[in-house]
């Protein structure tokens, strides 16, 4: 079964600081692996994916994860965060159904908070 | 404007009632899917459809039913047999092939 991990609940950094955020996971063929963002009392948008090749993936708003298959990770980067990028964030691994659908697992997530 | 309509928004009721919740897309997306989120526990799938008329329940599917009679269409229906209703329920949708999931705004659900 697939799973993922992340193990950092809360994480404070200061605004145009840089900011990693943590995700392993667990499956066992070519993991597909995505990570959303979450504004309160909002639905999720996807900030990027990973399929195969390149094992760092560029994102919107800036955001960049690399993928390491060695250490099972997933782990977000942004190398200068802004008050906006203030929420939460959940990491997914996921696979293709056989009718075509998606099925994804999603981490507890990590809530960011930005100190000014 | 494509996109996953979820109403409404805000959802009270008694404990004991039934309650649907509604999920209308336009974004011609064959699968949708159910989530229920919790804090501090991450999604957790309730059920999924990839075709009208088909569906399968997902990891939490006790206390909850679901219909796909159009392919825009998902409701969830939360009974009274679920035990712990409160929370906020997201609707999601894809495409065929592994794109991830667009999603809905979400409903927060609060039984008193």
């Amino acid at each position: 079964a697939q799973s993922v991990t992340q193990p950092d609940i809360h994480i404070t950094v200061s605004e145009g600081a840089s900011l990693e955020l943590r995700c392993n996971y667990s499956y066992g063929a070519t993991p597909y692996l995505f990570w959303y963002v979450q504004s309160p009392g909002q639905g999720l948008q996807l900030l990027l994916k990973y399929f195969s090749g390149d094992t760092l993936v560029q994102g919107i708003k800036g955001f960049e994860a690399e993928f390491k298959r060695s250490q099972s990770s997933f782990n977000l980067r942004k190398p200068s965060v802004h008050w906006s990028d203030a929420a939460e964030y959940f990491c997914a691994v996921g696979y293709i159904l056989t009718g075509g659908g998606n099925k994804l697992t999603f981490g507890t997530g990590t809530q960011l908070k930005v100190e000014l | 404007d494509g996109g996953i309509t979820q109403s409404p928004k805000y959802l009270f009721r008694k404990e004991g009632q039934n309650v649907t919740l509604s999920c209308e897309q336009n974004l011609n997306h064959d699968a949708m899917y159910w989530y229920r989120q919790d804090p501090g526990q991450g999604l957790r799938l309730i059920y999924y459809s990839q075709i009208v008329n088909d569906f399968q329940k997902g990891d939490i599917a006790e206390g909850y039913s679901v219909s796909r009679e159009k392919k825009e269409s998902f409701p969830l229906t939360v009974t009274s047999a679920q035990k712990n209703p409160t929370a906020f329920y997201l609707c999601a949708t894809s495409d065929r092939g592994l794109h991830g999931y667009t999603f809905g705004s979400g409903t927060r659900l609060t039984v008193v």
